[in-house]
C-alpha cells in the first residue's frame, strides 16, 4: 500500500475536466513537502507534469494544473484529449521514511 | 538536448550483484541531483534513492527496501551516475530509471529528466 493514496482509475469524455487526488499525511504533504506530478504514456518513461505543487515545466499545456491543501493535492486536466490517456503519479517527501514516495498511480481513460 | 542513457541491466541470480550506469549529456550534470526510480512490470513507481551534488557532499539516501544493499555514486568528470546493487532478490526485478533534477532539499526535490530505463531481472 502506497504512502500517498491515489484513485486507481478515472475517466472522462473528450473536452471534459477530470481531477486526480493524492492523499497523504502529516509526515509528507501535511508537513509541507512539495507535491510533483508525472505522466507516463504506455511503454514510455515518466515525464514531469507539475512540480512544486502548482508549477508547469515549459512545454506542458496549461490544461494541466496542480493544487495542494492540507494533507492532499490534486491534478486537474481540462479540455480532455485522447492523447492524455496515460498513468499519472504524484510524488512527495516523507519525513518518517526519510525518503521520497510515489502514489500508487491513476490510470486515466479518455472515453 | 538533455539525454540520460542507462546501461548494465540484465539477468542475475538471486544473491548476485549488478551495476547500472547512467550517462548524462546536454546539461550541467555536476550541479544536479540524481535519483533512481524503479518500476516492476505492471506496477507503479518506486523511489530507490538519490545522490546530491558535490556542493552537498554527494549525500545519499535510500528507500528502506534497498538500504544496505544498494549504493549510488557518481563521477562528475564523466557525467555518469551509478547504481550498485548487491544481494539482489527476486522482488528487485524491475525497470530501473535514472533521473535528474535540481539539487534542492528533499522536501522539494523532483525529477525533470528521465532515462529510457534498464531492465533488471533477478531469477535463477
Amino acid at each position: 500500500q502506497s504512502v500517498l493514496t491515489q484513485p486507481p482509475s478515472v475517466s472522462g469524455a473528450p473536452g471534459q475536466r477530470v481531477t486526480i487526488s493524492c492523499t497523504g499525511s502529516s509526515s509528507n504533504i501535511g508537513a509541507g513537502s512539495d507535491v510533483h506530478w508525472y505522466q507516463q504514456l504506455p511503454g514510455t518513461a515518466p515525464k514531469l507534469l507539475i512540480y512544486g505543487n502548482t508549477n508547469r515545466p515549459s512545454g506542458v499545456p496549461d490544461r494541466f494544473s496542480g493544487s495542494k491543501s492540507g494533507t492532499s493535492a490534486s491534478l486537474a486536466i481540462t479540455g480532455l484529449q485522447a492523447e492524455d490517456e496515460a498513468d499519472y503519479y504524484c510524488q512527495s517527501f516523507d519525513s518518517s521514511l526519510s525518503g521520497s514516495v510515489f502514489g500508487g498511480g491513476t490510470k486515466l481513460t479518455v472515453l | 538536448e538533455v539525454q540520460l542513457v542507462e546501461s548494465g541491466g540484465g539477468l542475475v541470480q538471486p544473491g548476485g550483484s549488478l551495476k547500472l550506469s547512467c550517462a548524462v549529456s546536454g546539461f550541467t550534470f555536476s550541479g544536479s541531483a540524481v535519483h533512481w526510480v524503479r518500476q516492476a512490470s505492471g506496477k507503479g513507481l518506486e523511489w530507490v534513492g538519490r545522490i546530491r551534488s558535490k556542493a552537498n557532499s554527494y549525500a545519499t539516501a535510500y528507500a528502506a527496501s534497498v538500504k544496505g544493499r544498494f549504493a549510488i555514486s557518481r563521477e562528475d568528470s564523466k557525467n555518469t551516475a551509478y547504481l550498485q546493487m548487491n544481494r539482489l532478490k527476486s522482488e528487485d526485478t524491475a525497470v530501473y530509471y535514472c533521473t535528474t533534477g535540481p539539487n534542492y532539499h528533499d522536501t522539494s526535490a523532483y525529477s525533470d529528466s528521465w532515462g529510457q530505463g534498464a531492465l533488471v531481472t533477478v531469477s535463477s
